[in-house]
């Protein structure tokens, strides 16, 4: 199914803490997805690549987290200082194109913020 | 209002029986997904269905735009199918973003 690749699995921080986490899309696939998966389940649209390029993010996203999707590297999506309501599963996906396409989704990682 | 909605939220089945499970969507379309997320958290693709039918296996999906639903269909339910469904969508923004509903958790007995 997904080749998707998440690390970590899990993720401890303190507040204030920076947290890091890594994503490698599925060969072949150059739009990558970040969401956030909250403990009520809820589901977050974070962030959106396509290739090196942010597509679209959402404010939380532009103000306290950092993102990236080098070439040749894993993406990664870096939370600058965590927040107690941070503590979620993050949840990375990769596709062939931004509208029509399957979304392949990673295992996540799941942060939590002491 | 909340663009996608499943019903019923939560489902329990003995082993054997059949399930639908349900999605009905607010806003216009240009893709639907249906997930299985493992108790463990990971997320399964389990159809890409913007219309019509599509089978896999013991599961028949079917999404049907101008009523704005879309459903599940699991026959034969087993234990190993237990875990939450989740129905997403695109809304014809061509961003490929998703829309989650808010699940379906499946409990099936032996």
């Amino acid at each position: 199914n997904s080749k998707v690749i998440q690390t970590p699995r899990y993720l401890v921080k303190g507040q204030g803490q920076k947290a890091k986490m890594r994503c490698i899309p599925e060969k072949g696939h150059p739009v990558v997805f970040w969401y956030q998966q909250n403990k009520n389940n809820e589901f977050k649209f974070l962030i959106n690549f396509q290739n090196q390029e942010v597509l679209q993010q959402i404010d939380m996203t532009e103000k306290r987290f950092s993102a990236e999707c080098p070439s040749n590297s894993p993406c990664s999506l870096e939370i600058q200082s965590s927040e107690a309501g941070d503590s979620a599963l993050y949840l990375c996906a990769s596709s062939l194109g931004q509208g029509g396409e399957t979304l392949y989704f990673g295992s996540g990682t799941r942060l939590t913020v002491l | 209002g909340q663009q996608v909605q499943q019903s019923p939220a939560s489902l329990v089945l003995q082993e054997g029986e059949n399930a639908e499970l349900q999605c009905n969507f607010s806003t216009s379309l240009n893709s639907m997904q249906w997930f299985y997320q493992r108790p463990g958290g990971s997320l399964v693709s389990l159809f890409y269905n913007p219309s019509g039918t599509k089978h896999s296996g013991r599961l028949t999906s079917t999404t049907v735009i101008k009523e704005r639903r879309s459903s599940l269909h699991i026959s034969s339910s087993q234990t190993t199918d237990s875990g939450t469904y989740l129905c997403a969508l695109d809304p014809n923004t061509n961003t490929g973003k998703l829309t989650f509903g808010d699940g379906t958790v499946l409990t099936v007995k032996p």
